[in-house]
């Protein structure tokens, strides 16, 4: 079965700051990659996926991921944070069903927080 | 575009009761839409798959008689929590999949706040 990590529960940057918000995964065959970020008491909000193709994906609100095949990681970045960046992340990969549908599997989460 | 909705947003009920939530995606035709629930701090756990005209697949360990899914149309599925129970409470978030995407790309409801007293 597919799987991702997300190694930190929490991370902390300043304002301003570059992020980091690591994820590494586990897949057979070739990986189909997403980040998600959840506000407060709302549903998730779609980032950014990893299909095939460039290695560095741009998503939205300046967020950008890097696919590395050889760290099987997907680690999600944005070069200068704001304090409204503040929730939580999800990293997902796709699974498929032994219907033969596909399904989302998600990390565990990791809270960003940006400070002013 | 794509908008998934649910209502309720938020739903108090007493133990023994059931209650149904719906979700509907609002400017596009989903075959498929999932189902998942959320603990507080933790992450989301796929409970069902629900498909347009078929019966929802359920993952393992999620009673079928407790979670009742029905997905009437292409736009709308319901998921109704039967007789529920204090350890039911929790938030339910609802996806929809596009029918003309073809790389699985989910579009998410607001979730649903569920207590149960």
């Amino acid at each position: 079965a597919q799987s991702v990590a997300q190694p930190e529960d929490q991370v902390n940057v300043a304002e301003g700051n570059p992020l980091t918000v690591k994820c590494t995964y586990s897949v057979s065959g070739n990986p189909y990659l997403f980040w998600y970020v959840q506000y407060p008491n709302r549903g998730l909000q779609f980032l950014l996926k990893y299909i095939t193709g460039d290695n560095l994906v741009k998503g939205s609100y300046g967020f950008e991921a890097e696919f590395n095949k050889s760290q099987t990681s997907f680690h999600l970045k944005k070069p200068s944070a704001l304090v409204s960046d503040s929730a939580l992340y999800f990293c997902a990969v796709r699974d498929l069903m032994n219907t033969g549908f596909q399904k989302l599997v998600f990390g565990t989460g990791t809270r960003l927080l940006v400070s002013p | 575009g794509a908008v998934v909705s649910q209502h309720p947003s938020r739903v108090i009920c007493k133990s023994g009761t059931s209650v149904k939530i719906e979700c509907r995606s609002l400017d596009f035709q989903a075959t498929t839409m999932f189902w998942y629930r959320q603990f507080p701090k933790q992450s989301l756990m796929l409970m069902a798959t629900s498909n347009e005209g078929s019966k929802a697949t359920y993952e393992q360990g999620v009673e079928k008689d407790k979670f009742l899914i029905n997905h009437a149309s292409l736009t709308l599925s319901t998921l109704t929590v039967t007789s529920a129970h204090p350890e039911d409470s929790s938030f339910y978030i609802c996806s929809a999949r596009l029918l003309a995407r073809l790389n699985n790309e989910q579009f998410f409801g607001p979730g649903t706040r569920l207590t149960v007293l």
